[in-house]
């Protein structure tokens, strides 16, 4: 039982556009929400995160939305550059969970020239 | 400055055999967390050490250890190997135990079992 969505498995945006990035959640004691990106034969890379108290965070080109009542969170990713093609994931943070991060299975974005 | 360590980065080994997995966190990082990747999958929570001590554990079998070091660093230990044990397996170090001010990836560790 998947506690954390991401329901696209892929994503093509071409270039100088927005991206967004979809992740649902099914657990309301959630403290904490992270994207990752990660890049093949590489570890994840931290992106932006959101404490459940929050409904947005920004961070340069990247914003994370969060909609507590949907369970749904959302990275949008303005401009698009090529160099953002990655996999990325979303991950939530248990209330008391001793920190471990339960992670979505990834959407694949490629941003086109 | 270093960050997350992993060694070795590639490992082929046969059903039945052991393997141990290394990992050096970022300097004055005292929590060290392992986690699975299987294709196609998001990585999986395995275990968090944090000064010395486990502190989490997720769902996987008793085949599965790990352990820290003075130091900080870990190793993860896999007895038996099955087919299904393949995977990329990422640690993650922080500085505090709760993660609050955010995890680094190392970039994993291949295993392939035959």
């Amino acid at each position: 039982d998947q506690q954390v969505k991401q329901n696209s498995p892929s994503l093509s945006v071409q270039e100088g556009r927005i991206s967004i990035l979809n992740c649902d959640y099914t657990n309301s004691m959630f403290d904490y929400f992270l994207w990752y990106k990660k890049y093949p034969a590489e570890g994840p890379t931290f992106l932006i995160s959101i404490s459940s108290i929050k409904d947005k965070n920004e961070d340069g080109r990247f914003t994370v939305f969060l909609n507590k009542s949907a369970k749904h969170l959302s990275l949008h990713i303005v401009p698009s550059q090529p160099g953002d093609s990655a996999v990325y994931f979303c991950a939530a943070r248990g209330l008391g969970s001793q920190g471990n991060l339960i992670f979505g299975k990834g959407t694949k974005l490629s941003v086109k020239p | 400055d270093a960050g997350v360590t992993q060694s070795p980065t590639h490992l082929i080994k046969t059903r039945g055999q052991h393997v141990t997995l290394r990992c050096s966190p970022i300097s004055g990082h005292k929590s060290v967390s392992w986690y699975q990747q299987v294709l196609g999958q998001g990585p999986q929570f395995i275990f968090q050490y944090y000064e010395k001590e486990e502190r989490g554990r997720g769902n996987f079998p008793d085949r599965f250890s790990a352990r820290q070091f003075p130091n900080y660093s870990s190793e993860l230990n896999v007895n038996a190997l099955l087919l299904g044990d393949s995977a990329l397996y990422l640690c993650a170090s922080s500085s505090d135990r709760g993660g609050w001010y955010g995890y680094t990836f190392g970039s994993g560790t291949r295993l392939t079992v035959v």
